[in-house]
């Protein structure tokens, strides 16, 4: 079946890099996507990495994919305190559009 | 361009009655998926329509329903309410083409379901 992990909390001061990290059991997913949730707001999306590729880099966010650990992460550079929020990791299933999502990494962000 | 737009956003209602939310997708995206989210389980998929028809369905009860409209938008009702449907529901718009073309998922703000 289809599963998604990822650890609960994550913390770090400001300035630090931070780096969220997610397991999946799809072998056969095409995209993973990584979310942002702010408190009483809906998803954003983030950057999104195709399964053909190792790294993707763009501005502050690095996603890197082991598809043969079936691992994937997101690295944010200098995390700023308006980075604090959920963030979801997503694979698109084997059914349609549907996204099979992680249940969330907390990240906390100290000045 | 105008984002995904669900009404309303908070909602409080009485078990046994029933809910309609409302989901307006980006202008030319085609599909809307639905979403539940609750503290213990987490982002689940309810469904999702693309021109007018029910392309996919999540692992939930025949309670949970929804429909496309000629212009995308869409609506999910909930019959019979019960106390553990208090959740918040997103809708996501994309352009729907699925198989293996990416198809980015933009979500709305989602709308507060509270059941007393």
């Amino acid at each position: 079946g289809e599963d998604v992990e990822q650890s609960l909390f994550l913390s770090v001061r400001e300035g630090d890099s931070s780096v969220i990290n997610c397991t999946y059991t799809d072998s056969s997913s095409t995209y993973l996507y990584w979310y942002k949730q702010e408190p009483g707001a809906g998803l954003q999306l983030l950057t999104y990495i195709f399964s053909n590729m190792d790294m993707k880099q763009d501005q502050r966010l690095t996603v890197l994919l082991n598809k043969k650990d079936k691992h994937l992460s997101l690295r944010i550079a200098d995390t700023q305190t308006g980075d604090s929020a959920i963030y979801f990791c997503a694979e698109k299933g084997q059914a349609g559009t549907a996204l099979i999502f992680g249940k969330g990494t907390t990240l906390s962000v100290s000045s | 361009k105008a984002g995904v737009t669900q009404t309303p956003r908070y909602l409080i209602k009485t078990r046994g009655q029933q809910v309609t939310l409302s989901c307006s997708p980006i202008s030319g995206h085609r599909s809307v998926s639905w979403y539940q989210q609750t503290p213990g389980q987490g982002l689940q998929f309810l469904f999702e329509y693309f021109s007018e028809t029910q392309r996919n369905k999540g692992n939930f009860p025949g309670r949970f329903s929804g429909r496309q409209f000629s212009n995308s938008r869409s609506e999910m009702n909930v019959s019979t309410l019960e106390l553990g449907d208090s959740a918040l529901y997103l809708c996501a718009s994309s352009l729907g083409t699925g198989g293996n073309v990416n198809t980015e998922a933009f979500f709305g703000q989602g709308t507060r379901l509270t059941v007393v």
